[in-house]
């Protein structure tokens, strides 16, 4: 497409349950990254992708925030058992090959996920 | 590890007045440069980047030059207009690639 999509773009959710999360990147975009910003946090890394591999998971909260990609295209992020602390903004990003330091990463509009 | 450090906001003024938004960064390597803004409600959207020392990135009459030997990245804009009120990123790319280290952000708010 022409640029990354990311869906719900709102999601509300009830602590305790399960949510997924869904990024589309530009065609032809080998690497995604994920990324949460939390009012007055800025924004933080939780995982990238080269391919349908993700070397790097180091970012991810806790063990109940998992990514997959599939084709080397889609990619989910799935939160299980909702806390009030998971809401935030999350960001899906795409770019050429995790290794172009010089090539920028395209972002989506994000999805705002609130658990009350 | 790598780090960018930016102004924080809020940062405001007056339509027509001087911008400059300052960055420094920490990186091994020969990093690319970056500054995103993102509108309210929207997501981050690329405004100008620079890949080596004295590279000068511009983009809507903004403009940042990559300064090595003070290791900074500030932005710039002459003249600035209600519609450029948003959050702007700084953000580095390191040799390793592994994605964008960014700052914190500065809220810019433009009075008329």
């Amino acid at each position: 497409g022409a640029g990354v999509s990311q869906s719900p773009s709102n999601k509300v959710t009830e602590k305790g349950k399960d949510v997924e999360l869904r990024c589309d990147p530009i065609s032809g975009h080998t690497a995604l990254y994920w990324y949460r910003q939390s009012l007055g946090q800025g924004l933080e890394f939780l995982i990238y992708f080269q391919g349908n591999s993700a070397p790097d998971k180091s970012g991810l909260p806790s063990d109940r925030f998992s990514a997959e990609r599939t084709g080397g295209s889609v990619s989910t992020l799935t939160i299980q058992r909702t806390q009030q602390e998971d809401s935030a903004v999350y960001l899906c990003a795409s770019s050429f090959g995790s290794q172009q330091a010089h090539s920028p990463l395209h972002f989506g509009n994000g999805t705002r996920l609130t658990v009350t | 590890g790598d780090s960018v450090t930016q102004m924080e906001g809020p940062v405001t003024l007056s339509e027509e007045a001087f911008l400059t938004i300052n960055c420094t960064y920490t990186a091994t390597g020969y990093p690319s440069l970056f500054w995103y803004v993102q509108y309210p409600g929207e997501g981050l959207q690329l405004l100008l980047k620079a890949t080596k020392a004295d590279d000068k990135g511009s983009n809507k009459g903004f403009e940042a030059t990559y300064r090595k030997e003070t290791t900074s990245f500030h932005l710039e804009k002459g003249s600035v207009q209600v519609s450029d009120s948003a959050v702007y990123f700084c953000a580095l790319r390191g040799g390793g690639a592994d994605g964008l280290t960014f700052g914190k952000g500065t809220h810019l708010i433009i009075q008329p």
